[in-house]
This record gives C-alpha cells, structure tokens and sequence, in this order.
C-alpha cells in the first residue's frame, strides 16, 4: 500500500521560501506523476505542479515563475519550494500521487494524498 | 484552465436519502474526471476515477456517471460517515482544477 508523508516549515514571513518535503513509502516512482496541491479557504483546491521518475515537471501557470519541484530517487523523496511567499500563499500544502491507469487511453488521478502541512505566511 | 463548477454548493440531506451532485466542466473532459470525499481536517479521499469507475474499498452506494461537461455523482442510502465535502476534479489537461466542493450537511 502506497502511503505519502509530508514535512516542512509551517510558519514563514513574507518574501522567504516555502520548502515542503514529501517520502513515498511502497512505490517505486515509476508509471505515476508526484504532484503538490494546495487548499485555501479562498481558492480551494489548486494543483501547483507535477514531477515524473525522469524529472520531467509540469507547472501551474499562475505558479510557475515561483514554483520548484524535484525528485530524490535515492530517498523515495519529491520536494516543493515556492519563492517569495506572501500572505495568499497560506494553505494547507498536500503531496500526492497521480495514478495513471490503462494504456491505451490512461485514466489519471490522485491517490494517495500526504497528510496535508498547513503553511502561513504572516509578518 | 478549463473551469469546474459544482452544485449545489451547500447540500442538507437525511441518514438514509440519495443526493446527486452534479459537476459542469467548462470544456469536453470526455471522462477524465474524478470525484474525492475529504473529511474536516484529513486530506481528500478518492472516491471515483474516471467518471464512473468506483475506486477499490468505496461502498457501492457511491455511483458517478456522465461525459464530456456534464458529471455526477450519485450517493444512495446516505451513511453517518457521509456526510463531508465533495470534489470534482479534471485531470484531462493541466493545469488539472478542482470544483469549489459541494458540502453535504446533516439536515
């Protein structure tokens, strides 16, 4: 059974760098995307961004000038920072897994989540 | 980004009654959608994935039907533990989005 756990700074000022770590424990890396998704009260539920087992990313736009993820295949780890945070940048940050399924015509989804790290940015 | 929009936002419902939620993508999604059940505190909980298909462990009393905009999803003889926020969420093309949630309340 795939199970995500996540760590990182929870209170930061504005400006800093937002750093979250995510360890994947049964799941070798290979045929899933690694993603992080954040949840705030104003925008919802918002994916930030994904990693592959080659390193290939992909980005939320609205993100991507700010946004970094990577991969640690020797430590089963994927990471986020987020630049210059600011006070809209208050979540609780989640890691996750997205599960691609079937070949022909693959089917994608989340599953697992990490257990969520609530971020807030505060002066 | 193609935009989700979910109804109702605010459902009250009855141990025992059958609810719909219904899910409106902004673009064809064809059925690249997937529904999450998140309790208060806990990370959300696949339900179903692929519009229709009930993820392993999911009582069957969850359904979820529909194609290209139009999507929902279905609880039947509502349980206690039922009663949370429900997701709708495309994963056709990134950036993938969420629905803004339907919470489902006890009436």
């Amino acid at each position: 059974q795939v199970q995500l756990q996540q760590w990182g700074a929870g209170l930061l000022k504005p400006s800093e760098t937002l750093s979250l770590n995510c360890v994947v424990y049964g799941d070798s890396f290979s045929d899933s995307y690694w993603s992080w998704i954040r949840q705030s009260p104003g925008k919802g539920l918002e994916w930030i961004g994904e990693i592959n087992h080659f390193g290939t990313t992909n980005y939320n736009p609205s993100l991507k000038s700010r946004v970094t993820i990577s991969l640690d295949k020797s430590k089963s780890q994927f990471s986020l920072r987020l630049s210059s945070v600011a006070a809209a940048d208050t979540a609780v940050y989640y890691c996750a897994r997205m599960k691609l399924t079937g070949v022909v015509n693959p089917i994608a989804y989340f599953d697992p989540w990490g257990q969520g790290t609530l971020v807030t940015v505060s002066s | 980004d193609i935009q989700m929009t979910q109804s109702p936002s605010s459902l009250p419902a009855s141990v025992g009654d059958i609810v719909k939620i219904t899910c409106r993508a902004s673009d064809n999604v064809y059925t690249d959608l997937n529904w999450y059940q998140q309790q208060p505190g806990k990370a959300p909980k696949l339900l179903i994935y692929g519009a229709s298909t009930l993820q392993s462990g999911v009582p069957p009393r969850f359904s979820g039907s529909g194609s290209g905009t139009d999507f929902t999803l279905t609880i039947s003889r509502l349980q206690p533990e039922d009663f949370a926020t429900y997701y709708c969420q495309q994963s056709y093309t990134t950036p993938y989005t969420f629905g803004q949630g339907t919470s489902l309340d006890i009436k």
